[in-house]
């Protein structure tokens, strides 16, 4: 069974720029996260989705951060502009309900 | 006080040993409890859900206590594999604030 793919695996990109990130999810999960983790840290989430709605997006930085999840499949998470604080590594997640998590490989964001 | 705490270690345990780790959480209506293995520039993968009863698999035994809101990690003839960060998650009501909540992870390396 394919796992949760995400896409670009690393992106460099100057500040002010803009900057997405792809994910999609495991087959049948109807629910996708996405975290951003530091060095060192835990991942925290950003945004999580059931199906299409966004029902927790309380920690997204909405001047500068937005997501979507149009069919309730794959997810697009974008920053614009992005800051030098903005570099982590941006994990997605995918559960079927309550279950466990499944995280995917991550972008890791270098802002120069 | 950070919501889900976590020795952040190192523990340097030889192989063979036991080795046990806490993580304690502050919000009493937290229903569900997961433990991650995360290596080293890896996503974190699921581990061993954690339920009231206590719950084993294989060499890793976890275990709740709700009146103490802390839940724990017992690994047994350590392996120089379990060498990782080992990530406590916290999920309270599905209210959708704040509904998942990461520890910042305890590293383990388990030394020849």
């Amino acid at each position: 069974e394919a796992g949760v793919v995400q896409s670009p695996r690393y992106k460099i990109i100057e500040k002010k720029q803009p900057v997405a990130f792809w994910c999609n999810p495991i087959s049948g999960h109807n629910t996708l996260y996405w975290y951003r983790q530091n060095l060192g840290q835990g991942p925290e989430l950003l945004i999580r989705y059931e199906n299409e709605e966004a029902v927790d997006d309380s920690q997204l930085p909405k001047d500068r951060f937005s997501a979507e999840r149009l069919k309730g499949v794959d997810s697009t998470l974008k920053i614009q502009p992005a800051e030098l604080g903005d570099s982590a590594v941006y994990l997605c997640a995918s559960s079927l309900g309550r279950g466990g998590q499944f995280f995917g490989p991550g972008t890791r964001l270098t802002v120069l | 006080r950070k919501e889900v705490e976590q020795d952040p270690g190192p523990f340097n345990v030889p192989e063979g040993a036991t080795v046990a780790f806490n993580c304690t959480y502050s919000n009493s209506a937290s229903q569900s409890f997961f433990w991650y293995r995360q290596d080293c520039r890896k996503e974190p993968k699921l581990l061993m859900s954690v339920y009231s009863s206590g719950n084993e698999d294989g060499r890793f035994t976890a275990q709740l206590n709700r009146a103490s809101q802390y839940i724990s990690l017992l690994i047994r003839d350590s392996k120089l594999s379990d060498s990782a960060t080992y990530l406590c998650v916290v999920k309270g009501v599905d209210t959708g604030r704040r509904a998942l909540t990461f520890g910042s992870g305890t590293r383990l390396q388990v030394q020849p």
